[in-house]
């Protein structure tokens, strides 16, 4: 069955580096999303991606973050400068149409230090 | 701003029984509400869908019920197994855009 990779699995990173996290969306999607989710608290909407540009995003994904589709296989989403606050689950989904199902990644944990 | 959440935060069943999850939503504009399981350490899985013109419908073992008129949403889960155990999550959505998802806060379904 198809499905949804991240990687890393899990990154320890210190205040003020850059991460990148790294996706790979089921091959024959087009819609590409990243949630996130801090410990203990709900899912929450980051950004969503389609054909090669931002389609919507939410006020979480400020300057420091941006998202790129390298090519025909990877989606990332860079933090430029972490924070503490940045530490949360990091999950990427896609779908194969405007509307349709999400699939999600098993997540990337990342922890700020 | 309007949420979707959820009346209970851990549900403790015994093995065999039926559950019972509650979801309340409070944008009328929501017109397809989805949910999910999360198992420990991993992600978000679709368990079943209803769109706002629908009131029930059914999986395997698994059932959503839509009351637009309240604004509730529940799932139902036949015969609970221990493989049950996970957090569910109600999310709502709209059909005009792109697929963002607004998450509940999850509930955890205990099965022992």
């Amino acid at each position: 069955e198809p499905e949804v990779t991240q990687t890393p699995s899990h990154q320890v990173t210190q205040m003020g580096q850059e991460v990148i996290l790294r996706c790979v969306p089921i091959s024959n999607h087009l819609y590409f999303y990243w949630y996130r989710q801090i410990l203990g608290q709900k899912v929450e909407f980051l950004v969503s991606f389609y054909n090669n540009e931002i389609s919507e995003k939410s006020e979480i994904f400020d300057d420091q973050f941006s998202v790129e589709r390298p090519d025909g296989s990877n989606f990332t989403l860079k933090i430029r400068s972490t924070k503490l606050e940045d530490s949360a689950m990091y999950f990427c989904a896609s779908s194969g149409r405007d509307g349709g199902e999400l699939f999600f990644g098993e997540g990337s944990r990342l922890t700020v230090l | 701003g309007e949420s979707v959440g959820l009346h209970l935060p851990t549900l403790s069943v015994q093995e065999g029984d039926n559950s019972i999850i509650n979801c309340a939503y409070s944008n009328s504009a929501s017109d397809y509400f989805i949910w999910y399981k999360q198992e420990s350490g991993k992600g978000p899985q679709f368990i079943i869908d209803i769109r706002s013109n629908m009131d029930k419908r059914q999986g395997q073992r698994v059932t959503v019920l839509l009351n637009k008129t309240v604004k509730h949403l529940s799932l139902q889960i036949a015969a609970t197994q221990p493989g049950d155990s996970a957090v569910y999550f109600c999310a709502e959505t709209f059909q005009s855009g792109y697929s963002t998802l607004t998450f509940g806060k999850g509930t955890m379904l205990l099965v022992s």
